[in-house]
């Protein structure tokens, strides 16, 4: 399977614990970004990299949440001393460069974290 | 926050009828993406419409984008209960981020 994968895809962790969460993107694909989606509601924009380099934060991501990409192509995205109010799908997603400026992405499963 | 807002918000139809859903969005955009989401599954992207474009087909799927009222719409021809999914809408304004309506939960019914 070529596709984005992401792990784990079910994480139950204690309030106030440390999670991180991996993605693998599309090999050939040098953008990657992180959304958060919680029930009923659609994905919201996380953060974003194009290779190594995060190029965009959303205001959404506290400092309580950091991302990294370091070879530019899995990355990771901690959440340290996690609040009930974290839990939610945290979707990854790549995209390749395309013929224009338009870039269609690609999602992974997703991985489910539920703070209790 | 989300920015576009999907209408309706949940459609049920009967297999073999057309489901038409509708997106409104805020600010210009590069293009607009449409993507589905079944139950427990990731999100698949289904059709990409650029701005200078105003129709754009995929097989059963229809994509009109009206940049003068910031709205587009997604037909679904002769449905299938395979079709069942929840259905978002996405801006790319920068070439980076997208956001993503609230999305319409379509359901048909075999």
């Amino acid at each position: 399977d070529t596709g984005v994968s992401q792990d784990p895809r079910h994480k139950i962790t204690k309030r106030g614990q440390n999670v991180t969460f991996r993605c693998d993107p599309i090999s050939e694909h040098n953008r990657l970004y992180w959304y958060r989606q919680t029930l009923g509601q659609g994905p919201e924009f996380l953060t974003y990299f194009q290779n190594e380099a995060q190029l965009e934060k959303s205001r959404l991501l506290s400092d309580r949440f950091s991302a990294e990409r370091p070879k530019g192509s899995f990355s990771t995205l901690e959440i340290q001393r996690t609040e009930q109010g974290d839990s939610a799908m945290y979707l990854c997603a790549s995209s390749g460069q395309g013929r224009t400026s338009s870039y269609e992405q690609y999602f992974g499963p997703g991985t489910r974290l539920t703070v209790t | 926050s989300q920015q576009g807002e999907e209408d309706p918000q949940a459609l049920s139809i009967q297999e073999g009828e057309n489901a038409t859903m509708n997106c409104s969005y805020k600010t210009s955009i590069n293009n607009l993406q449409w993507y589905r989401q079944n139950s427990g599954r990731g999100l698949v992207h289904l059709i990409l419409i650029r701005s200078n474009e105003r129709e754009k087909h995929s097989g059963r799927l229809r994509v009109t984008l009206d940049t003068s009222k910031k709205s587009s719409s997604l037909l679904i021809t002769a449905s299938r209960a395979a079709d069942t999914a929840s259905y978002f809408c996405a801006e790319e304004t920068s070439g980076s981020r997208l956001t993503f309506g609230e999305g319409t939960q379509l359901t048909v019914n075999p």
